[in-house]
């Protein structure tokens, strides 16, 4: 079974700082994929990264950067000087590959979502 | 490129009626999934079709709904009859490989809000 946990339900912060959303997942699979959605007040859930079980790098892309750790189970997202765009509901998922018959599984497992809130 | 489209935007009923959602996915998209996000969780999949068979059902509860994906583009699902607990957001999503495997980006539609009172 997956499991995703996003400890942090509720965070605010004031324009310009920076701020981490904590991921920690559980999963059986050996291969695996990470990723982080945005979903904004309209409503659709908005692709910002995915990172596979063996790429261990951080990555950067502007003003947002992931941290994987394999070891402690996490894929953290950090937003550097952050705007009141940024206010949303980010999500954490994970997408195991279920080897079982030698097949592929794509079923993605969404934590419970942290409500970000940017204030001028 | 149009994204993932859904129709109605909302949607309010009263207990026990029936509501239809719809869902075209992005053009060329093979994998077609359905959602059900309550207030302040993350999204559960109902569905995942892959063309037009269903790879995953088993956690759509068939007693009261259904979906179907006719001719592997454009999908309905319908609630017959809701339930207050019906209440949320139904989002559906697409995703372009047909082999439905775990490293597919899925993309979103806005989803459609159903109210059950």
């Amino acid at each position: 079974a997956q499991k995703v946990t996003q400890a942090q339900t509720e965070i605010s912060v004031v324009e310009k700082e920076d701020v981490t959303l904590d991921c920690v997942y559980e999963t059986r699979d050996t291969t695996y994929y990470l990723f982080w959605y945005k979903q904004p007040p309209s409503g659709e859930l908005v692709f910002l990264i995915r990172r596979n079980s063996f790429d261990e790098q951080n990555e950067i892309s502007g003003r947002y950067s992931w941290n994987f750790q394999k070891s402690t189970s996490s894929f953290n997202f950090t937003i550097t000087a952050s705007q009141v765009v940024d206010s949303a509901v980010y999500f954490c998922a994970l997408n195991g590959v279920s080897n079982a018959g030698g097949t592929s599984y794509g079923k993605l497992t969404f934590g419970q979502g942290t409500i970000l809130t940017v204030h001028p | 490129e149009a994204g993932v489209a859904q129709s109605p935007r909302y949607k309010i009923i009263e207990k026990r009626q029936s509501v239809a959602f719809w869902c075209n996915p992005i053009s060329g998209h093979a994998t077609l999934y359905w959602y059900q996000q309550i207030l302040g969780q993350g999204p559960k999949l109902l569905i995942q079709f892959q063309n037009n068979g269903v790879v995953d059902d088993s956690q759509l509860p068939k007693d009261r709904f259904s979906a179907e994906r006719l001719k592997g583009v454009d999908s309905t699902l319908k609630i017959q009859p809701a339930k207050l607990e019906d209440s949320a957001v139904y989002l559906c999503a697409s995703s372009l490989d047909g082999r439905g495997v775990a490293k597919n980006i899925q993309y979103f539609g806005a989803g459609t809000r159903l109210s059950v009172l």
